[in-house]
């Protein structure tokens, strides 16, 4: 399996201003890389993802970036507004090679947008 | 396109009770999984389903028993409900027999209490 951290656990960030999410990973062999939002009271969806052979992604808003050497991942929101306030998850695909898969999720990032 | 259902919503059992949670997917996927959420501990991996007729248990399986019905459903099934049991369940499904980079289609999640 796979050890996955996510930092920090809570984030507090004033209308307007940047976050930055850092997810953590153990198996070098990993190489699909997204991030989940999940919204009160519903399931996660998928925002962005990025593979093993980009270093960065964005889309509008937000962005991730890869550093596989490091073995880390980012979220990066830019110009928050409040409808980004919600959970995110890192989710770095691992698999076992015995025929058994599955992801590996960080334990969430509580991002809040103070207005 | 509904995507991922799941049933009930809300649950209030009684421990030592049994019951059955009920998902369907309509997007011809092959994978199917059941997460668990608890504060503080993100999303934990009970069961999954790589293809019809195969299951395989995840991080905290006891307690659980799966059966993938076919390839639309994959239901989730508590023996005898214990407190430890609370908590809000989510039922995914992916495209692929090998997760590899595929997004993850939640449902919308059971609120399950156990008293």
């Amino acid at each position: 399996g796979e050890n996955v951290e996510q930092h920090p656990s809570t984030l507090s960030v004033q209308e307007g201003d940047s976050a930055v999410i850092k997810c953590t990973y153990s198996d070098s062999a990993s190489n699909y890389f997204p991030w989940y939002k999940q919204e009160l009271g519903k399931g996660p969806q998928l925002i962005i993802d990025i593979r093993s052979n980009v270093g960065e992604k964005k889309d509008q808003r937000i962005a991730v970036t890869l550093n596989k050497t490091a073995k880390h991942f980012s979220l990066h929101i830019t110009e928050t507004q409040p409808e980004d306030s919600a959970v995110y998850f890192c989710a770095p695909e691992w698999y076992s090679g015995g025929g058994a898969d599955g992801l590996t999720f960080g334990k969430g990032t509580h991002l809040i947008i103070q207005p | 396109n509904a995507g991922v259902t799941q049933t009930p919503k809300f649950q209030v059992l009684k421990t030592g009770q049994s019951m059955t949670l009920q998902c369907a997917q309509d997007m011809n996927h092959n994978s199917m999984y059941w997460y668990r959420q608890d504060p503080g501990m993100g999303l934990r991996l009970i069961y999954y389903s790589a293809s019809e007729g195969t299951t395989d248990k995840g991080e905290v399986p006891n307690g659980y028993n799966v059966s993938r019905l076919n390839k639309r459903e994959f239901s989730l099934r508590l023996e005898s409900a214990a407190p430890s049991q609370t908590s809000v369940y989510f039922c995914a499904s992916v495209r692929g027999d090998r997760l590899s980079g595929n997004t993850i289609y939640f449902g919308e999640g059971s609120w399950l209490t156990v008293v």
